[in-house]
């Protein structure tokens, strides 16, 4: 069964103090790795999509990397507006897409 | 703003009632899916379809279904409704690839009481 685990659960950093959010999967045959970002109560807002091990995308302070077993997003230099929870999903064929449940980061000043 | 239209975005309601939500895809986008979402349960894909017929089917309940229209909006219908079923419904769609992204709409809040 596909499985998608998000590490950790909850993070609190300073301003300007950079951290990693870690994204697990399990999935035959890996279509595609999906970032978002939401907001609360707001729909998932995309930010990357990583299609094979070794790729990396960058955007803004954001970084996603990708390998066969998880991918991770940098946050490097964080500011307060970067507080949200971020959600990783992997898709493994037509419809088959599983959410993780999410980090939910809270950057202070 | 991604282009994805929900309505209404709230809608209180009570149990043993039924409601219908309410999507506009992306201009050009195909596929239009359905998600829950609750505090305790995360994003749950409901159903995906694709140029108007059912391509995939996720944690969906049989008192829910949905549909999408010649002109590509679809509506998700919730029957029979339970205080549980109180939660955001988002609509996210994508354009014809396989690879696909998804952009989601801004979602409909559902309070049944």
């Amino acid at each position: 069964e596909d499985q998608v685990t998000q590490s950790p659960e909850a993070l609190r950093l300073q301003e300007g103090e950079s951290s990693s959010l870690n994204c697990s999967y399990t999935v035959s045959g890996l279509r595609g790795l999906f970032w978002y970002r939401q907001d609360p109560g707001k729909g998932p807002e995309f930010l990357f999509t990583l299609y094979s091990a070794g790729e990396e995308k960058e955007k803004e302070r954001l970084k996603a990397t990708l390998t066969k077993k998880e991918s991770f997003l940098h946050i490097t230099a964080p500011k307060p507006e970067d507080s949200a929870t971020y959600l990783c999903a992997v898709q493994a064929g037509w419809g088959k897409f599983q959410f993780g449940a999410g980090t939910q980061v809270v950057v202070t000043p | 703003d991604s282009g994805v239209t929900q309505t209404p975005k709230h809608l209180i309601t009570a149990t043993g009632q039924r409601v219908t939500l309410r999507c506009s895809p992306r201009s050009g986008d195909l596929s239009v899916y359905w998600y829950q979402q609750s505090l305790d349960q995360g994003l749950q894909f409901l159903i995906q379809y694709y140029n108007g017929e059912e391509r995939a089917k996720g944690n969906i309940l049989e008192r829910f279904s949905a549909q999408q229209f010649p002109d590509l909006h679809s509506e998700l219908n919730l029957s029979s409704l339970e205080l549980g079923d109180s939660a955001l419904y988002f609509c996210a769609s994508s354009g014809r690839d396989l690879q696909e992204t998804q952009y989601f709409g801004p979602g409909t809040r559902l309070l049944v009481l």
